[in-house]
């Protein structure tokens, strides 16, 4: 039983350039959340999504930042134009359901640096 | 806003020792994780406390939700090399509809033979 899978697991790109992270989630989990984790500091929500719908997107900046969750596929997190203080760990979290004690089984994470 | 403050930050012990982890928060919680992180992968779960007051035993390691379900803490006894992580605390709050879970800045934990 495959976990939450990321791709790819290492990105680097110049300033001003677009990153595209892409998270699978687990076998019958619908929901996702995406985390970013900058240096020495804790993971931050950034958004969290079901099958075609962004349910809440409080933690992810108004700017460059989107999120997707297709009906086929998997999860995608857009960044357009990157600057440097972007440069951190995003991973990704997959639940069966979004209940109040539903567990939360998070991917190997993307490492993205910036230039 | 940081919503969860872990201490200490760093903690580093010989093998054979004791120690404790706290979580505290003004904020409460419906229920709260414990995560251990390895470098260059993601949290791997290791306990959810739900109740107020609760204590879960995973072999050397003991965790304790407050009575409050504001704070947490976590005890090794008897650490050992494989000890050595990265350990976040994490709350789940319920009141924007899902779990959404605010994450401490996390105790990096070293044991030493």
């Amino acid at each position: 039983n495959a976990g939450v899978m990321q791709n790819p697991r290492h990105l680097v790109r110049r300033r001003g350039q677009e990153a595209r992270l892409r998270c699978s989630p687990m076998k019958g989990h619908s929901h996702v959340y995406w985390y970013r984790q900058l240096p020495e500091e804790g993971l931050k929500f950034m958004v969290y999504l079901q099958k075609e719908n962004i349910i809440d997107e409080s933690g992810m900046p108004k700017e460059r930042f989107s999120a997707e969750f297709p009906k086929e596929g998997p999860s995608i997190l857009r960044i357009q134009q990157v600057v440097r203080g972007d440069s951190a760990a995003y991973f990704c979290a997959s639940s069966r359901t979004g209940a109040r004690v539903d567990e939360q089984f998070f991917g190997p994470g993307t490492r993205l640096t910036v230039l | 806003t940081q919503l969860l403050e872990q201490s200490p930050q760093f903690l580093s012990i010989q093998e054979g020792e004791n120690l404790t982890v706290y979580c505290n928060s003004s904020s409460v919680f419906s229920s709260l994780q414990w995560y251990r992180q390895e470098p260059g992968e993601g949290p791997v779960l290791l306990v959810t406390v739900v109740t107020g007051g609760e204590v879960k035993k995973l072999k050397r390691l003991t965790f304790q939700f407050g009575d409050a379900r504001k704070d947490s803490s976590l005890h090794i006894t008897a650490a050992q090399p494989g000890d050595t992580g990265l350990y976040l605390c994490a709350g789940a709050l319920w009141d924007t509809g899902f779990q959404k879970l605010v994450f401490g800045t996390g105790t990096r934990l070293l044991v030493s033979p």
